[in-house]
């Protein structure tokens, strides 16, 4: 059980265009859910928390006008890079809290899979 | 502030046993994770401490000592397939994740 699912996998953009990246939990219900940011060698950031009903809560530096969030239902979470440039090409991962502990680490996060996005 | 140090990378040899090692400087402790990442896939989940002591799970285990701030992961018969970042992550009072940078782990024959 446990299972994140996020779409799509990978996609190439032109500069200029906003690209969508969906996360759903599958088997469980997520009031919680994060969006990370990865590049090459280098660990995950954070960019922001996204609560089901609420606006996202953003990490400092994170332009939220840029980043928009959208966790629209307990099991989906929608990441919109709007007007995407070169250097918002990343690794984007999403990850989610489940609302009843499924296995026995508290607040464990279940992770995506994860989408490639490239801007040319 | 908050802050989690691992070393960068590390070189082990296959069949062999290796230590990463993990300190931390947290407001607050509500657990430790231990994530496992390829390149270019998302962290699987390792291990969870929340109690002083040791973990153990197959080849892998981990330790912790909240007084030292201190965790460790043990990977044990290392296998070409362990080449992977290790990330450390603790659990702060707020129930936020604070990652690690990771710990680049290569193995050779």
């Amino acid at each position: 059980g446990a299972v994140v699912s996020q779409h799509p996998s990978w996609v190439i953009c032109k500069s200029g265009t906003s690209v969508k990246i969906e996360c759903r939990s599958l088997d469980f219900q997520a009031t919680t859910m994060f969006w990370y940011r990865q590049f090459p060698k280098q660990s995950l950031m954070l960019m922001a928390t996204s609560n089901e009903g609420s606006k996202a809560t953003y990490e400092q530096g994170v332009e939220k006008d840029k980043f928009l969030i959208n966790h629209a239902s307990l099991t989906l979470s929608t990441l919109t890079v709007t007007s995407a440039h070169p250097e918002d090409s990343s690794f984007y991962i999403c990850s989610a809290y489940p609302d009843q502990q499924v296995n026995t680490a508290p607040y464990e996060q279940y992770f995506g899979p994860g989408t490639r996005l490239t801007v040319t | 502030g908050q802050n989690i140090d691992q070393p960068t990378e590390m070189t082990a040899t296959e069949g062999a046993i290796v230590q990463i090692n993990c300190t931390y400087q947290t407001s607050g402790f509500n657990g430790l994770f231990w994530y496992q990442q390829h390149a270019g896939e998302a962290p699987t989940f390792l291990s969870y401490n929340v109690l002083d002591g040791l973990e153990e799970k197959g080849r892998f285990s981990s330790f912790l000592s909240r007084s030292k701030g201190y965790s460790y992961l043990l990977l044990k018969e290392l296998q070409m397939k362990d080449s992977a970042s290790y990330l450390c992550a603790v659990t702060d009072s707020n129930y936020q994740l604070i990652w690690g940078a990771g710990t680049k782990l290569i193995i050779k024959p």
